[in-house]
C-alpha cells in the first residue's frame, strides 16, 4: 500500500517556540492532505484540508495562525505550530490521498510543550 | 452531512473468540466504506475497503461487508488473537480521484484481547 512518512514521531518543546512537522507521501502523489489532532479516547478531530499549491481550508475553531499549514509540493505538507502552549500538547496525524477515495495515514506525532 | 456511527467500546473478548464490531453510515451519495486500525502511539493503518454495494473488503483475517440496504459495515474476524488489540475506525469517503473529498470517521472502537 502507499506509504506516508510524518516526522518527526515525538517532540518536547518550551512554551511559546514553535514546533514544524512534516507530512511526506513516498511513493505517490498526494492531491490532498489532511491534518488531524486526537484527543485522548481516540477521536480524530479534522484540522484542514490541503491542496498542493493553495491555501489550506480549515476546520471551524482551528486557529488558521496558530497552526500554519503548508502543502508545497505533490509529496510534502508541514503543519507549524507556532508559539506553542501546553494546552497544545497532543497527538497529530497526517493523511494523505492521492487518485483513489481511501487516505494513508503517518505514524503520528506526540507533541508535548513544557 | 455525511456520518458514520460506530458500537461504543471498548469491547474485550477472549482470545479466538468470534468478534463483530458494527457501524452504520449515512451518505449523500455513494460512497467507498473503510476500516482503519490504531496500534497504540501510531497512526492508522488501512485495514480493509469496499468501493461499492455488496463488495466484500477482506484483509489479515478481518472482514466487512458494504451493505447498502442496511447503510452498514461491520467489522468480524472469525478468532481473535491478542496482537488484535487496537483502536478500530470506521469510515467513508466519497468521491474518486483528487479533490478535497474528506473523509467521515466513526469514533473508534477499542478491542482488548485477553490471552
Amino acid at each position: 500500500g502507499a506509504v506516508v512518512s510524518q516526522h518527526p514521531s515525538r517532540v518536547i518543546c518550551k512554551s511559546g517556540t514553535s514546533v514544524k512537522i512534516e507530512c511526506r507521501s513516498l511513493d505517490f502523489q498526494a492531491t490532498t492532505m489532511f491534518w488531524y489532532r486526537q484527543f485522548p479516547k481516540q477521536s480524530l478531530m479534522l484540522m484542514a484540508t490541503s491542496n498542493e499549491g493553495s491555501k489550506a481550508t480549515y476546520e471551524q475553531g482551528v486557529e488558521k495562525d496558530k497552526f500554519l499549514i503548508n502543502h508545497a509540493s505533490l509529496t510534502l505538507s508541514t503543519l507549524t505550530v507556532t508559539s506553542a502552549h501546553p494546552e497544545d500538547s497532543s497527538f497529530y496525524i497526517c493523511s494523505a490521498r492521492g487518485g483513489g477515495p481511501e487516505a494513508f495515514f503517518g505514524q503520528g506525532t506526540r507533541l508535548t510543550v513544557v | 452531512g455525511n456520518s458514520v456511527t460506530q458500537m461504543e467500546g471498548p469491547v474485550t473478548l477472549s482470545e479466538e473468540a468470534f468478534l463483530t464490531i458494527n457501524c452504520t453510515y449515512t451518505a449523500t451519495g455513494y460512497p467507498s466504506l473503510f476500516w482503519y486500525v490504531q496500534y497504540p502511539g501510531e497512526g492508522l493503518q488501512l485495514l480493509l475497503k469496499a468501493t461499492k454495494a455488496d463488495d466484500k473488503g477482506s484483509n489479515k483475517g478481518f472482514e466487512a461487508t458494504y451493505r447498502k440496504e442496511t447503510t452498514s459495515f461491520h467489522l468480524e474476524k472469525g478468532s481473535v488473537q491478542v496482537s488484535d488489540s487496537a483502536v478500530y475506525f470506521c469510515a467513508l469517503s466519497e468521491g474518486q480521484g483528487g479533490g478535497s473529498y474528506i473523509p467521515t470517521f466513526g469514533r473508534g472502537t477499542s478491542l482488548i484481547v485477553h490471552p
